[in-house]
Formats: C-alpha cells, sequence, structure tokens
C-alpha cells in the first residue's frame, strides 16, 4: 500500500537558516508527489509537485524539492527562512488510481529570531 | 473567483444531532474531495467523487454521507454526530486524476 512518512513531527530553524524538511514515500510505480503547506488556521496551499523530468523542482516562496527514486525520497528545501515560513508542511502522493493524495502526517516548523 | 468554500466556518454540536456541510467550487473541476485533519494524523479521505451524481469511499468513510448532485457543490452529512467526529473537515477539488487538488478554507466540527 501506498504510503508517506514525514519522520519530523516538529522542526525549529533560526531566521535567516537553511530549511530540509523530509519526506519519505512507499509507492510501486513513478509517484507523482506534493508538498502542501498550511498556516494556522488556513487551508492548504501547494507549494510544488513532481510529475516527471527534472528531478529538482521549483515552488512558490523560495521552496524547491528533490526527488530521488533510489531513497524514495522528495524533500523539501529553503536556502533562507523568513519568519513568516512558520506552518504546517504535508508531503503528499498521489494514489495509483488518481483518485486521491495520500498525506502524510505532517512537519511543524518553527521559525526563532 | 472564490475558488473553494466551505460553509459553515465552525459548528458545535451535541451527540446525536445531525448537519451537513456544503463545499462549492467554481473552477469547473469534475473530482471533488472530503477529508478530515486530526492532530498528528495528517489528512485522511472521508468520501470523493470524479463527477456529478457519482460517489466512492475514501479510506475513513464511517458515519458520513455525501452527496453530488451539481458539479460545483459537495454535501457531507452526519446523520448522528459523535465526539469521536470531532475535527477540522477540509474538502478540495482536482480536474479529473486528481493530481492536484485546490482545498478550502476548512470547517471546524465540535461534537459534545
Amino acid at each position: 500500500a501506498q504510503s508517506v512518512t514525514q519522520p519530523d513531527i516538529h522542526i525549529t530553524v533560526s531566521e535567516g537558516a537553511s530549511l530540509e524538511l523530509r519526506c519519505n514515500y512507499s509507492y510501486g510505480a513513478t509517484p507523482y508527489l506534493f508538498w502542501y503547506v498550511q498556516s494556522p488556521g488556513q487551508g492548504l496551499q501547494l507549494l510544488l509537485k513532481y510529475f516527471s523530468g527534472d528531478t529538482l523542482v521549483q515552488g512558490i516562496k523560495g521552496f524547491e524539492a528533490e526527488f530521488k527514486r533510489s531513497q524514495s525520497s522528495f524533500n523539501l528545501r529553503k536556502p533562507s527562512v523568513h519568519w513568516s515560513d512558520a506552518a504546517e508542511y504535508f508531503c503528499a502522493v498521489a494514489n495509483q488510481a488518481g483518485t486521491a493524495l495520500i498525506f502524510g502526517k505532517g512537519t511543524t516548523l518553527s521559525v526563532s529570531s | 473567483n472564490a475558488g473553494v468554500t466551505q460553509t459553515p466556518k465552525f459548528r458545535v454540536l451535541k451527540t446525536g444531532q445531525s448537519m451537513t456541510l456544503l463545499c462549492a467550487q467554481d473552477m469547473n473541476h469534475e473530482y471533488m474531495y472530503w477529508y478530515r485533519q486530526d492532530p498528528g494524523m495528517g489528512l485522511r479521505l472521508i468520501h470523493y467523487s470524479v463527477g456529478e451524481g457519482t460517489t466512492a469511499k475514501g479510506e475513513v468513510p464511517d458515519g458520513y454521507n455525501v452527496s453530488r448532485l451539481k458539479k460545483q457543490n459537495f454535501l457531507l452529512g452526519l446523520e448522528s454526530a459523535a465526539p469521536s467526529q470531532t475535527s477540522v473537515y477540509f474538502c478540495a477539488s482536482s480536474y479529473p486524476t486528481g493530481y492536484e487538488q485546490y482545498f478550502g478554507p476548512g470547517t471546524r466540527l465540535t461534537v459534545t
């Protein structure tokens, strides 16, 4: 069965420091992968997606993610974190039928000054 | 262009009461979804619809019913609310294949 694991429940990063959020997936074929962000009290906003092609994908708000098939990973990165990046981040994979997204349990990012 | 909207935003129910959550989208999407979000659990799919007049069960369908009478609307019903249904409910929509979903702002439901 498909699944998504986000190993880190909570991460704290200093403002201006770099960020990497980890995501591992379980899927037999080429996965369709997503990162979403949820600010407090808000819905989910799509940051970026990977369908095929270049394994380094760029998203909104200065985020990028790298797909590594050999490691079954799709880690999210940002070179310099801003206080406004404090939020919850979800990694997701589309199911084989294309009828649902399977989400990880999320990583909460706190930004310290 | 409002995207995906949900009503109500907040609701408190007593155990055994019923209610309906409304989701509306103006993007002409074929697919629509209902998720619930609980602390430490991520989002879990309750029901989904791949077109007007069709619905299907997701991962956690028990205790919920849905209807998709119009393409732009997807209703989630709780016939007899239970405290275990206290959650934040999100609606989403997408083009066919569901590969990029757009989410509503959520409904926070408390069942006492």
